[in-house]
C-alpha cells in the first residue's frame, strides 16, 4: 500500500532555476511528514519535520537552498532553489515524531533533481 | 548526538551464500536501530527494528540483525541470499533525543547469481 505520492518524480533543473516538489500522505494515521535529502553517493540527511498545516522553515545546505511548507493535513511541499549539483527528496511519514520514538519512516519514491 | 558507521561501503557475494551488513553506532543512551532497504530508482523501505528485550529481531524476508551493546553494533544478516535482495542497505538510529533519525552511508549487496 502506498502511502506517499511525490511528484514530480524527477526533473531537469536549469543551473539557477528554483523547482517545486509536492507530496500526498495517503494515510492519515502516519501525519509526521519529513524532507530527506540523498545526494550523488547515497548518503541520507534529514531536512526537515513539519507536523501542522501551516509551518514553514528554511534552511540552506552545500549545494542547496530549502523552504518546506506543510500545506495540509495531507500536503507538503519543498521549494528547492540555487541548487548547484543533483540530489534526490524523498518525503517520509510516520505515526509520531520519529526522533524520540523510534517509529518506523516510510518513504516515498523520491523526486530525483538533475541539475542541467 | 546519536552516531552511525557502515564500515562496508560494498559487499559482493554469491547467490544461496550467507552474508553480514555491518553497523555500529555512538550514543550513550537508550536507542532504537533499524535498518532499511533502497532498491534502485526507490524510495527506502523498512526491514526491522531494534528497541529492547531479545537482541535478535526478525525482519522480512529472512533477514535479521543483532543488537550488542558491549560491540556498539546492529549488524544484518541473512542466511542465504537471493539475487533480488541485491540493494543497499542503510542502518538508522534514533535517540530519545529529539534528533532526527541518523542514516549510515549505506552498504550496496551485489548478488551474483
Amino acid at each position: 500500500v502506498t502511502l506517499l505520492e511525490q511528484n514530480p518524480r524527477w526533473r531537469l533543473v536549469p543551473r539557477g532555476q528554483a523547482v517545486n516538489l509536492r507530496c500526498i500522505l495517503k494515510n492519515s494515521q502516519y501525519p509526521w511528514m519529513s524532507w530527506y535529502q540523498q545526494d550523488l553517493q547515497k548518503q541520507l540527511q534529514w531536512l526537515f519535520t513539519l507536523r501542522s498545516p501551516g509551518d514553514k522553515e528554511v534552511k540552506s545546505l552545500p549545494g542547496a537552498d530549502y523552504l518546506a511548507t506543510r500545506v495540509t493535513d495531507t500536503e507538503l511541499r519543498l521549494q528547492v532553489a540555487n541548487m548547484s549539483q543533483g540530489r534526490t527528496l524523498y518525503c517520509t511519514c510516520s505515526a509520531t515524531w520519529a526522533g524520540n520514538s523510534g517509529n518506523t519512516l516510510y518513504f516515498g519514491e523520491g523526486s530525483r533533481l538533475i541539475v542541467v | 548526538t546519536q552516531t552511525v558507521s557502515q564500515s562496508d561501503a560494498h559487499v559482493t557475494v554469491f547467490e544461496g551464500d550467507s552474508v553480514e551488513l555491518r553497523c555500529n553506532y555512538s550514543y550513550g543512551g537508550s536507542i532504537y536501530l533499524s535498518w532499511y532497504i533502497q532498491h534502485h530508482g526507490h524510495g527506502l523501505q523498512f526491514l526491522l527494528k531494534y528497541y529492547s528485550g531479545n537482541p535478535v529481531v526478525q525482519g522480512v524476508n529472512g533477514f535479521e540483525a543483532e543488537f550488542s551493546k558491549s560491540d556498539s553494533s546492529f549488524h544484518l544478516r541473512k542466511a542465504s541470499v537471493h539475487w533480488s535482495d541485491s540493494a543497499v542497505y542503510f542502518c538508522a538510529v534514533s535517540a530519545n533525543n529529539n534528533n532526527a533519525p541518523r542514516f549510515g552511508a549505506g552498504t550496496k549487496l551485489s548478488v551474483k547469481p
